[in-house]
């Protein structure tokens, strides 16, 4: 099993959508979570990290349920400009400087 | 968040041939990361690099085929060596991985292709 695993994807939907993403990840001792973006020969840029009592940024909401070892991601009212590559990444205890990312999931907003 | 310039933006190398990429931080920090992301993959840490001690590798990746320095606080190399088709990815670094949420700033990255 992979210790993060995302759903590739691609999801398409319409402009104004909301769309979820889901991250799963193995280890229980992840100590901190995170979501990047990733836009196509770029870099990952960091979008939000994730709280335990849950955060949002605008129209991004990220959740984190330890208890079923998931993160999810929330965007509202999408944009064409949040066509993307989003990966979620954890970090662990025994090294918390170490991000594991998760494979990704695309998203493709369409007018 | 930090600035963080990668030198070169990419390259087309041929088999055999060695390869260093620069990663500049426009500030110091402790600890610096490189991460390789394969065509139509995701990133996967190959070293940490703090300044001062060895680089610590990761599973599948030893240090003579890629070699890191990491002379000061705002700067450090990676070489790949005697490079082939399946060493082509993108290679970044990034910096953080510390402090109270342990975030990564990553810089442009590099772009391998091996012939």
């Amino acid at each position: 099993r992979k210790e993060v695993e995302q759903d590739p994807g691609p999801f398409n939907v319409p402009e104004g959508a909301t769309v979820a993403f889901n991250c799963t990840y193995s280890n229980s001792a992840s100590q901190s979570f995170f979501w990047y973006r990733q836009d196509c020969r770029k870099e990952p840029k960091l979008l939000m990290s994730v709280y335990s009592s849950g955060n949002e940024d605008g129209r991004f909401t990220a959740q984190l349920n330890r208890a079923s070892q998931y993160i999810s991601l929330l965007i509202r009212d999408s944009k064409l400009s949040d066509s993307a590559t989003y990966l979620c990444a954890v970090t662990l205890y025994s090294s918390a400087s170490k991000i594991i990312f998760g494979s990704g999931t695309r998203l493709s907003i369409r007018p | 968040s930090a600035v963080i310039s990668q030198k070169p933006s990419r390259d087309i190398c041929q088999r055999g041939t060695s390869l260093t990429i620069q990663c500049q931080v426009d500030s110091q920090v402790t600890m610096m990361f490189w991460y390789r992301q394969q065509p139509g993959q995701s990133l996967t840490l190959i070293a940490t690099a703090n300044q001062g001690s060895e680089a610590t590798y990761e599973s599948g990746f030893v240090i003579d085929k890629f070699p890191i320095s990491r002379p000061n606080l705002t700067f450090s190399t990676l070489t790949v060596s005697n490079m082939s088709p399946e060493d082509s990815s993108i290679y970044l670094c990034s910096v953080g991985g510390e402090g109270i949420s342990y975030e990564q700033y990553f810089g442009p990255g590099t772009r391998l292709t091996v012939t």
